[in-house]
């Protein structure tokens, strides 16, 4: 079945430093690919979102690239602010499904 | 407009005691989805409704977990006979469903605050 694997965290930052969070995912055929967040005491929001090979999604600073040779969505951001502290999600939807497949999450806390 | 609402947003419950768990979609959506978020399993499908169709159950851990949807618009989801393992925050979402044509790529699922559940 289909899985999303992402870095544990937690993990901890200073303001302005670069963010990597890692996704990798197993799927048959071309799944839709997303990153929520969660900040703390919120819903779970989307942040961006591609749907095919080599899409670019971005929000907010944030940028993942879906990369279908190395099954990959991984989530960055170049400077990151105290706001950013927050829970991320990566996940998957099959291409005919509906539902989506999570990873464990990733506490990502930016320090002043 | 107004988002996908849960209610309650905590709920305490004894071990054994049957539990209801309600959501309101956004309006326009056909499509309803419950999640459950706990510590040890993280974010799980566990339920969809799409418009009149059979619902997809696939994802409901026990026969004491049950849902339903009325007029295509709130949605219920009920837990019998609670465990402490059911205790975790139940998360409900709704998208649209399009219509032919439209690239399924605009059915984001907006998420609801949740339900908080606790069985002691």
């Amino acid at each position: 079945g289909d899985s999303v694997t992402q870095m544990e965290g937690p993990v901890t930052l200073s303001e302005e430093a670069f963010l990597t969070i890692n996704c990798t995912y197993t799927a048959t055929g071309y799944p839709s690919l997303f990153w929520y967040v969660q900040y703390p005491g919120e819903g779970l929001q989307l942040l961006l979102k591609a749907t095919k090979a080599d899409d670019k999604g971005s929000n907010k600073g944030f940028e993942a690239t879906y990369r279908k040779e190395t099954t990959s969505f991984h989530l960055e951001k170049g400077s990151v602010q105290v706001s950013d502290s927050a829970v991320y999600f990566c996940a998957l939807r099959e291409a005919a499904g509906n539902k989506l497949t999570f990873g464990g999450g990733t506490r990502v806390l930016v320090k002043p | 407009g107004a988002g996908v609402s849960q209610s309650p947003s905590n709920k305490v419950t004894e071990k054994g005691k049957d539990v209801e768990l309600r959501c309101d979609p956004i309006s326009g959506h056909t499509a309803l989805y419950w999640y459950r978020q706990s510590l040890g399993q993280g974010l799980e499908f566990l339920i969809y409704f799409q418009g009149n169709s059979a619902p997809d159950k696939s994802g409901l851990p026990s026969d004491r977990f049950s849902a339903e949807r009325t007029g295509g618009s709130v949605s219920t989801l009920t837990i019998q006979r609670t465990q402490q393992e059911d205790s975790a925050v139940y998360l409900c979402a709704s998208s649209w469903a399009g219509r032919p044509g439209l690239a399924r790529s605009s059915y984001e699922q907006y998420f609801g605050p949740g339900t908080r559940l606790t069985v002691t």
